[in-house]
């Protein structure tokens, strides 16, 4: 089974911290995704990555940065936390290739989520 | 960006009724996805849905990809306690060079015992 991990569940921040959001996947998958999940609102894409080292944005990566140094680890970075960034913070990743118009088909190529981060910003 | 309407937002249904949520979009998806999320924990998926038309069971749920490919619907019959939670639909296209997943807002199910 894949499994996603994400460092921690609840954080507690001051509003100008810096911010780590640490995330983990043991199935080699080559795509992984930041998201935050506010009520009303649903899942909305902060950052994606499909290789080491490549980011592309999101919906809204105001605020954020990423980091993808090893192909199971991507990093989502508040480098001055504000209290508008309290929030869930899911990750996932895929194996389904982004790159491609075409369907790999199959639900084991679709995104698998993390725990998620529950992050409150004072 | 592209918005996918999803209703009812919330609902209470007794246990043993029979539940229905669907999800609209103004664009066209090349598959359609619904996914369940308990409290406090992060979405799994329920159902993928890869053709128009599409009609596709897993236990209880039913979930059908829309002939216009612009609208999904998930069936849950013979509802039970454990079926509470949120469910999203998501909606995969094509665009901008990537394949993007767009999520719903989410039906909040309760379900009284």
């Amino acid at each position: 089974d894949v499994k996603v991990t994400q460092s921690s569940r609840y954080l507690v921040k001051r509003t100008g911290e810096k911010v780590f959001l640490e995330c983990v996947q043991d199935m080699d998958h080559e795509n992984m995704f930041w998201y935050r999940q506010d009520p009303g609102l649903g899942l909305r894409l902060i950052y994606f990555s499909y290789d080491v080292k490549m980011k592309e944005k999101g919906d809204i990566p105001e605020g954020y940065s990423v980091s993808r140094e090893k192909k199971e680890r991507f990093s989502l970075i508040l480098e001055s936390a504000s209290t508008n960034q309290t929030s869930m913070y899911l990750c996932a990743s895929s194996y389904l290739a982004l790159l491609s118009p075409g369907l790999a088909g199959g639900p084991r190529n679709e995104q698998f989520f993390g725990p998620g981060t529950r992050l409150t910003v004072l | 960006g592209q918005q996918l309407n999803q209703s009812p937002q919330s609902m209470f249904i007794q246990e043993g009724e029979d539940v229905s949520m669907n999800c609209t979009s103004s664009s066209i998806f090349n598959t359609w996805l619904w996914y369940k999320q308990d409290p406090g924990e992060g979405p799994v998926l329920l159902i993928a849905l890869y053709k128009a038309g599409e009609l596709t069971s897993n236990g209880r749920l039913t979930a059908q990809f829309g002939i216009t490919r612009k609208d999904s619907f998930l069936n849950i019959s013979a509802s039970i306690p454990s079926d509470v939670g949120i469910y999203f639909c998501a909606g995969r296209s094509y665009s901008g060079g990537y394949q993007k997943v767009t999520f719903g807002t989410g039906t909040k199910l309760q379900v009284i015992p």
